[in-house]
């Protein structure tokens, strides 16, 4: 079964609000998750990496102001997108490493529209 | 910094045929893992295969199969006996394990149709 799950699977926004999704680990305390971003028809991107209890670390050229990553949890990682404009929209995807830390388990995406 | 390559962005193959994807990666480190994963239309993540760099023999599962040549920084995946159900989204995955950091850096994705 899932082993990761996301919250809401498909939403859609009006340009200027923001925007909160939910990355739960189902079965593992997860002291680091990761977020990804994938637009239509190409390759996921990293966008930054959810440490639990600390602050995300996220990758070159990420607005840390815009994608604010919350990690209060071992269980929960959100992704909030700030005054959403229509070039964010797009498809988020989030992951979680397994307890050996040999692969990761992926939450089934989040599909971000805004108008 | 690593990099991976696909250099297919799609292909085709025939029901009950065996089809190869390639990818190449740049990488300094000697510790590492090489996925494939799936992307179908549902658009949820499968893991295919997961090769270990320090382990010599080539990884299978079923129906697929890599040929890994660590030289040559090479991670092709076979697939065989072609399913209707292959038909996906197909990337390539680096992931190293010397940083810490375990973040995987995708490559481009080969987009694989299977034929009836």
């Amino acid at each position: 079964g899932a082993v990761v799950s996301q919250h809401p699977s498909w939403v859609i926004c009006k340009s200027g609000t923001s925007v909160k999704i939910e990355c739960r680990s189902l079965d593992f305390q997860a002291t680091t998750m990761f977020w990804y971003r994938q637009f239509p028809k190409q390759s996921l991107m990293l966008m930054a990496t959810s440490n639990e209890g600390s602050k995300a670390t996220y990758e070159q050229g990420v607005e840390k102001d815009k994608f604010l990553i919350n990690h209060a949890s071992l269980t929960l990682s959100t992704l909030t997108v700030t005054s959403a404009h229509p070039e964010d929209s797009s498809f988020y995807i989030c992951s979680r490493t397994s307890g050996s830390r040999n692969e990761q388990f992926f939450g089934p995406g989040t599909r971000l529209t805004v108008l | 910094a690593q990099t991976v390559t696909q250099s297919q962005p799609e292909m085709s193959v025939q029901e009950a045929e065996t089809v190869t994807l390639s990818c190449t990666y740049d990488t300094s480190e000697s510790n590492y893992y090489l996925f494939w994963y799936k992307q179908p239309p549902s658009r949820q993540m499968i893991l295919v295969i997961r090769q270990e760099a320090y382990k010599q023999q080539n990884a299978t599962e079923n129906r697929f199969s890599v040929n890994f040549q660590k030289a040559a920084k090479s991670f092709s995946l076979k697939i065989s006996d072609s399913q209707l159900g292959d038909t996906a989204m197909y990337f390539c995955a680096f992931m190293n394990t010397t940083s810490g950091t375990y973040k995987y850096i995708f490559g481009t994705g080969t987009r694989l149709k299977v034929l009836a």
